[in-house]
């Protein structure tokens, strides 16, 4: 079983730019969350999608971050603009139930803002 | 404010010897508890779960201890190998159906 990917794997912008992250999840799991983890840190829970519906999303900074999953399958992420604490690596994760439960990790995107 | 926190920030174990890993939680209501592994440039990997309902889970070499008096977890690695290093979190998960993360801690196994 093919697990979840992400894209792209590093990526390093200037301040004020437009960055987009991709993420594919496992085939099936109705459940998608978006995680930003600083460095030293835990992830923390950026948005929470059950199919294409927004579940949880009280922790996006939504004057420069959004997000969608248009079909239910795949999403994006994005920032703009971009903020130098906005570096950090973005995980993806799905999961096959709404309520709780195992998550599966993407290898996540590296993002540095300069 | 609530928080979900680990004890050690770091931990170093001779191979062979057990580890212990703690964390604490806040939030009384939490009802589901998971602990995660995350290797270097790698995603956290699921180890093992536990429902509020339950005090004790078994695994392959791992042991996830669930006191909800004093709202603590751990986890407890037998026999420590080299490819068990790694960061170690913890995370509850709220009424909310959100997921909280611990800071982590980075597990050392000394050959």
């Amino acid at each position: 079983e093919a697990g979840v990917a992400q894209s792209p794997r590093y990526k390093i912008i200037e301040k004020r730019q437009s960055v987009a992250f991709w993420c594919n999840p496992i085939s099936g799991h109705a459940t998608l969350y978006w995680y930003q983890q600083i460095l030293g840190q835990g992830p923390k829970l950026l948005i929470q999608f059950q199919n294409n519906g927004v579940v949880d999303d009280s922790q996006l900074p939504k004057d420069r971050f959004s997000a969608e999953r248009l079909k239910g399958v795949d999403s994006t992420l994005k920032i703009q603009p971009a903020k130098l604490e906005d570096s950090a690596v973005y995980l993806c994760a799905s999961s096959p139930r709404r309520e709780g439960g195992e998550q599966f990790f993407g290898p996540g995107t590296r993002l540095t803002v300069l | 404010g609530e928080s979900v926190g680990l004890h050690l920030p770091t931990l170093s174990v001779q191979e062979g010897d057990n580890s212990i890993i703690n964390c604490a939680y806040s939030n009384s209501a939490s009802d589901y508890f998971i602990w995660y592994k995350q290797e270097s440039g790698k995603g956290p990997q699921f180890i093992i779960d536990i429902r509020s309902n339950m005090d004790k889970r078994q695994g392959q070499r791992v042991t996830v201890l669930l006191n909800k008096t004093v709202k603590h977890l751990s986890l407890q690695i037998a026999a420590t190998q080299p490819g068990d290093s790694a960061v170690y979190f913890c995370a509850e998960k709220r009424p909310s159906n959100q997921f909280y993360f611990g800071t982590g801690t980075s597990l050392t196994v000394i050959p």
